[in-house]
């Protein structure tokens, strides 16, 4: 168990509609990192908050958007789904930068099935 | 951007053997070279890293090795046993910026280890 949680676990939509991850990093952890893997492009990154601001972007799509709350869970907001957003969505957190070595505690990530 | 590939896709031995699996980066700038497992359902797992300043590391049966010249980097498993068995992901994070998460990632190795 890494200690970051996610939910919800398991999902399944239709296209047009909108969804919500939710994350809860491992406590005391204060960055947050969201990552899609799918099977055509690999784990990829997404987006980075650090104590609640954005830090880092990556291939993030603009139909979708993340925020990180003040008791630093975060939320991944995708809209307008299309079939080709199905995928599994991973949050990962890693501790405060004086202590990091580098390591990112993965979720168990959320499945997402656009029909 | 950073460009990471990773061989074999697929990779079969038998219980004591040795495996490999070797990736390529394309960034001369990449600094950090970390290698996750990911179990059936599970979030991927940091199981060795290796910074631009190191040529090899070991933890155990695990190993991993750099050439900074020739922009590769190995892992190897020694005594190979059927808990092994999992995908294995590399990947390279480049130097500078504030994102420790900001990894690009390999396509996945999937390791078999048959009994």
């Amino acid at each position: 168990d890494s200690g970051v949680t996610q939910t919800p676990k398991h999902l399944i939509t239709a296209t047009g509609q909108r969804v919500t991850l939710r994350c809860s990093p491992r406590s005391g952890d204060l960055s947050v990192y969201w990552y899609q893997q799918s099977l055509d492009q690999g784990l990829q990154f997404l987006i980075q908050y650090y104590n609640g601001e954005e830090r880092a972007k990556g291939n993030i799509l603009e139909r979708f958007s993340a925020q990180q709350f003040p008791d630093l869970h975060s939320e991944l907001n995708l809209s307008s789904l299309e079939l080709g957003d199905s995928a599994l969505y991973f949050c990962a957190s890693s501790p405060r930068p004086w202590r990091n070595t580098g390591e990112l505690f993965f979720g168990e990530g959320s499945r997402l099935t656009v029909l | 951007g950073e460009n990471v590939e990773q061989h074999p896709s697929t990779l079969s031995v038998q219980e004591g053997d040795s495996a490999v699996i070797k990736c390529t980066y394309s960034d001369s700038a990449s600094n950090y070279f970390p290698w996750y497992k990911q179990e059936l359902g599970k979030g991927p797992q940091l199981i060795i890293d290796i910074r631009s300043n190191v040529g090899e590391k070991k933890d155990q049966r695990i190993a991993v090795t750099l050439n900074k010249t020739a922009k590769h980097f190995s892992l190897h498993i020694t005594e190979t046993q059927p808990e092994d068995s999992a995908v294995y992901f590399c990947a390279a994070r480049p130097a500078g910026g504030t994102s420790y998460g900001k990894l690009t990632f390999g396509q996945g190795t999937i390791l078999t280890v048959h009994p």
